[in-house]
């Protein structure tokens, strides 16, 4: 099956520092890549979705500047929390589908972050 | 907009025991639906799907149908294993946008033998 892969699995950095998370595709090329975030006890809240060489597209609510999305190519994207803050501890999932599939995702295990 | 409500856990049962996690939802268009499973330390996982009124999803001894009068995608089992300890995600997509799920909530289910 589809593997997806994130990187790290969990993170702990001080409050005012970026903190980078990587989502790769393992044995496809994924052409667009969604990132989540996972609140206790709440439901994944889409944030954005990116295509390979092009800008995201962030949902509404998601501020941009602070939660920047890379996917420079097929098998990678990259989303960096600038100017972390202990609210934006949370959990991050990545999730792909494949290029030239049914349009099934496939997840990433996920993402802990801590900020202190 | 959209949205899903499901059953909040977490859930302890026994093997053999009967399971049932309850899903609603609210959509402005005929939505596919999913139940999605996350084993510790893995990603989501697809566990069944249904695409339009009336369609019954199966996998693993899981199953669950599309009920539109009541806006319902209940999942059951009829005997749980221990290796069925998982949090499940209920989920719709909108016919609109191929991609964007919207998820409810999780439930965790704690089999015990």
């Amino acid at each position: 099956g589809a593997v997806v892969s994130q990187h790290p699995s969990r993170v702990i950095c001080k409050s005012g520092t970026s903190v980078k998370i990587e989502c790769r595709s393992l044995d496809f090329q994924a052409t667009t890549m969604f990132w989540y975030r996972q609140f206790p006890k709440q439901s994944l809240m889409l944030m954005a979705t990116s295509n390979e060489g092009s800008k995201a597209t962030y949902e509404q609510g998601v501020e941009k500047d602070k939660f920047l999305i890379n996917h420079a190519s097929l098998t990678l994207s990259t989303l960096t929390v600038t100017s972390a803050h202990p609210e934006d501890s949370s959990f991050y999932i990545c999730s792909a589908t494949r290029e030239g599939g049914s349009g099934e995702l496939f997840f990433g295990e996920g993402s802990r972050l801590t900020v202190l | 907009g959209n949205s899903v409500t499901q059953m909040e856990g977490p859930v302890t049962l026994s093997e053999e025991a009967f399971l049932t996690i309850n899903c609603t939802y609210t959509a402005t268009g005929y939505p596919s639906l999913f139940w999605y499973v996350q084993y510790p330390g893995e990603g989501l996982q697809l566990l069944l799907k249904a695409t339009k009124a009336d369609d019954k999803g199966s996998n693993k001894g899981f199953e669950a149908t599309y009920r539109k009068e009541t806006t319902s995608f209940h999942l059951e089992k009829g005997s749980v294993q221990v290796s069925d300890s998982a949090v499940y995600f209920c989920a719709l997509r909108d016919g609109s946008n191929d991609y964007k799920l919207s998820f409810g909530a999780g439930t965790t289910v704690t089999v015990r033998a």
